[in-house]
């Protein structure tokens, strides 16, 4: 089973380049989230979207976008990179609100210079 | 708000010590809590939640909701058990899950 898969699991950007950082998850799960994780910070939430058709903003959301494309894609899009936004990356997803098990993509480490 | 705290960013013991990796919370209403970890090139994978009471890979877990704590405990550490430990959130309708900062344990041989 695939799970959560991330992709690209490696990226250089230049700065004010853009990108987006594909994720879909293969388990019929309603919330997905993106974090990124960077030392000292722990896993912060930058969006999540509880459902189809939804999307909220997290902890972190400012200099990303995000797209529920269908129930299993969530994609996160950097319109502008900058070198604060060098980080690794997290999708994950889980089956509903409350007490539900998140299963987590391999990660996408991500260098703006 | 929502926030979990964890006061260590890390924890050294040797093999065979007592372990306790500290989280505190502060949610307004009933939170479900979680444990996750996160070994050497692996995925972060959930280890425990309160509401199952379960202990797995010998770690336990207990909501004190007087103290606002859950702290994740082992009687006697492995090296094997060397890692990155989140603990993390959700609680109501919001659906959001919030990780704390993460204690790295380091267990010594």
């Amino acid at each position: 089973n695939a799970g959560v898969t991330q992709t690209p699991k490696f990226q250089v950007l230049k700065t004010g380049q853009s990108m987006t950082l594909q994720c879909a998850q293969d388990m019929n799960h309603n919330s997905m989230y993106w974090y990124r994780q960077d030392p000292g910070m722990g896993l912060r939430l930058i969006y999540y979207s509880a459902s189809e058709g939804t999307t909220d903003k997290g902890e972190v959301p400012n200099g990303y976008n995000v797209s529920r494309l269908n129930k299993r894609e969530f994609s996160l899009r950097l319109e502008s990179a900058a070198p604060s936004q060098t980080s690794v990356y997290f999708c994950a997803s889980n089956w509903d609100r409350g007490n539900t098990e998140a299963f987590f993509g391999q990660g996408t480490r991500l260098t703006v210079v | 708000a929502q926030r979990v705290t964890q006061p260590e960013k890390l924890l050294s013991v040797f093999k065979g010590a007592p372990v306790e990796l500290k989280c505190n919370y502060s949610y307004s209403g009933s939170p479900e809590l979680f444990w996750y970890v996160q070994y050497s090139r692996q995925r972060l994978q959930l280890l425990l939640r309160h509401i199952s009471r379960e202990s797995i890979k010998g770690f336990t877990a207990d909501l004190n909701k007087g103290e606002t704590s859950f702290h994740l405990k082992k009687p006697f550490a492995q090296e094997e058990d060397s890692a990155m430990y989140y603990c993390a959130l959700t609680g109501g309708s919001t659906d959001k899950l919030i990780f704390g900062t993460g204690t790295r344990l380091q267990v010594f041989p």
